[in-house]
């Protein structure tokens, strides 16, 4: 059964850092990765997709890797600013693209 | 307009009561999902359905049920609700035949159920 972690739970730094966090799985068969921002009170937006075959992509601030291998996916994020505060939630899917099974997210606040 | 939508956006029942949330895309896309989320638990698949003829069950289905009316419509109803169905509930939508895997969601409905 796949089985997806997200340590820390929480996380705080003062603005301008860069900071990575961190998604781990169990089962190294997975169709693909996505990362997910989630605002209080709001729906998910989707920041990247990963494909299996694919090593990472970028998106502006943010660099997503992925290595199946070891059953890791990090979310880098350059510059933070105060307005990237949010819970980010990494969610694989199968290999049939049918069940997406999502981390419990980090929570991270950005200090001015 | 939001490309999805979900109502009531926030609901308090007592317990026993049948209750319906409903979701509309406007984004045609073929798959259509239902997660619920609580607190330190991330999100849950229920139901995903990937047309209107296909409905299937996710990882907690029980004390769910749902309804692809049309493409763009997708229900989830609580036949008897129970307090620990007190949740946020999340519909997403999907068409990876675009070549576009991403799930896109709609704005929750918070359910508390008393």
């Amino acid at each position: 059964k796949q089985e997806v972690t997200q340590i820390p739970a929480a996380l705080s730094v003062p603005e301008g850092e860069n900071l990575v966090l961190n998604c781990s799985f169990t089962d190294s068969a997975i169709y693909n990765l996505q990362w997910f921002r989630q605002d209080p009170g709001k729906g998910l937006t989707s920041l990247l997709l990963i494909q299996s075959s694919q090593r990472e992509q970028t998106s502006g601030r943010l660099n997503a890797s992925l290595d199946k291998s070891s059953g890791r996916s990090t979310l880098y994020i350059a510059a933070s600013q105060p307005g990237d505060s949010a819970t980010y939630l990494c969610a694989v899917s199968n290999s049939s693209a049918s069940k997406i099974i999502f981390g419990s997210g980090t929570r991270l606040s950005i200090r001015p | 307009d939001a490309d999805v939508t979900q109502t009531p956006r926030n609901r308090i029942t007592k317990t026993g009561k049948r209750i319906m949330l409903e979701c509309s895309q406007t984004k045609g896309h073929d798959r259509m999902y239902w997660y619920r989320q609580d607190p330190g638990l991330g999100l849950r698949l229920i139901y995903y359905s990937f047309d209107v003829k296909d409905i299937n069950k996710g990882e907690i289905s029980d004390g769910y049920s749902v309804s692809r009316q049309a493409q763009a419509k997708f229900s989830l109803s609580l036949e008897s609700a129970i307090p620990n169905q007190t949740a946020l509930y999340f519909c997403a939508t999907s068409d990876p035949g675009t070549g576009d895997e991403t799930q896109y969601f709609g704005p929750g409905t918070r359910l508390l159920v008393l």
